[in-house]
């Protein structure tokens, strides 16, 4: 089955401690996403990749890092730099081209998330 | 700025009794409105694509359509198992970013049996 897949489903990290959390999708995506939700907000975008090797800031990139080394894999590793990181983590991927053109404006797929919780 | 409103928060239907879920939006050159679900605890499930005023897409018990400003999820005799948060987001070009989306808040729906 084609899908997103997100590890670990529930993730602690102590103070000052740096934790990565995986994504993996097997859609053939170019594009992949990480959002941030906290409740009572909607969704914020943390970073975005359209291509290999290459990744974007979003809006709340602050504290956070991210690597693109593979199509199908885009895992965030969140820093000690992030001072509020409890939140529901979701990955979410894209193609990018539609009718072999390139195209940014195409629905985005989600995985089940990561809560991340600071001890 | 692109900005996303849902209403209302929360919803409570009797099962069967019809309603809609309204998005409302204000962006520059509306590229996409989607409609998501989410289950508590679970990533948002795609539901809907619209993308020019007039469009309307259905599936199973749920309707959407798009006009200018706003987008409505219509939900007909509903159960049970359609209980969940409602998301809509909207695409438009941002700066440097064309893959942005700007989210809602949601609409929480409870249909009691």
């Amino acid at each position: 089955d084609g899908g997103i897949t997100q590890s670990p489903k529930y993730l602690f990290r102590k103070e000052g401690q740096n934790v990565t959390l995986s994504c993996e999708q097997n859609l053939n995506h170019d594009a992949m996403y990480w959002y941030r939700q906290d409740p009572g907000q909607g969704l914020r975008l943390i970073y975005y990749s359209q291509i290999v090797n290459d990744f974007q800031k979003g809006d709340i990139a602050e504290g956070y890092s991210v690597s693109r080394e593979k199509k199908e894999s885009f895992p965030l590793t969140v820093t000690s730099a992030q001072k509020n990181p409890t939140a529901f983590y979701l990955c979410a991927s894209s193609i990018a081209r539609r009718g072999g053109r390139l195209s940014s404006y195409n629905e985005q797929f989600f995985g089940p998330g990561t809560r991340l919780t600071v001890l | 700025e692109d900005q996303v409103t849902q209403s209302p928060e929360a919803l409570r239907l009797q099962e069967g009794e019809s309603s809609s879920l309204n998005c409302s939006y204000t962006v520059s050159g509306l590229r996409g409105l989607f409609w998501y679900r989410q289950d508590p605890g679970k990533g948002p499930e795609f539901l809907f694509t619209l993308y020019s005023a007039g469009e309307e897409k259905e599936k199973e018990r749920l309707k959407a359509t798009l006009t200018k400003k706003e987008s409505f999820l219509h939900i007909t005799a509903p159960k049970p198992e359609d209980s969940a948060t409602y998301l809509c987001a909207v695409q438009a070009p941002s700066g440097g970013s064309n893959y942005k989306l700007t989210f809602g808040k949601g609409t929480l729906l409870t249909v009691n049996p």
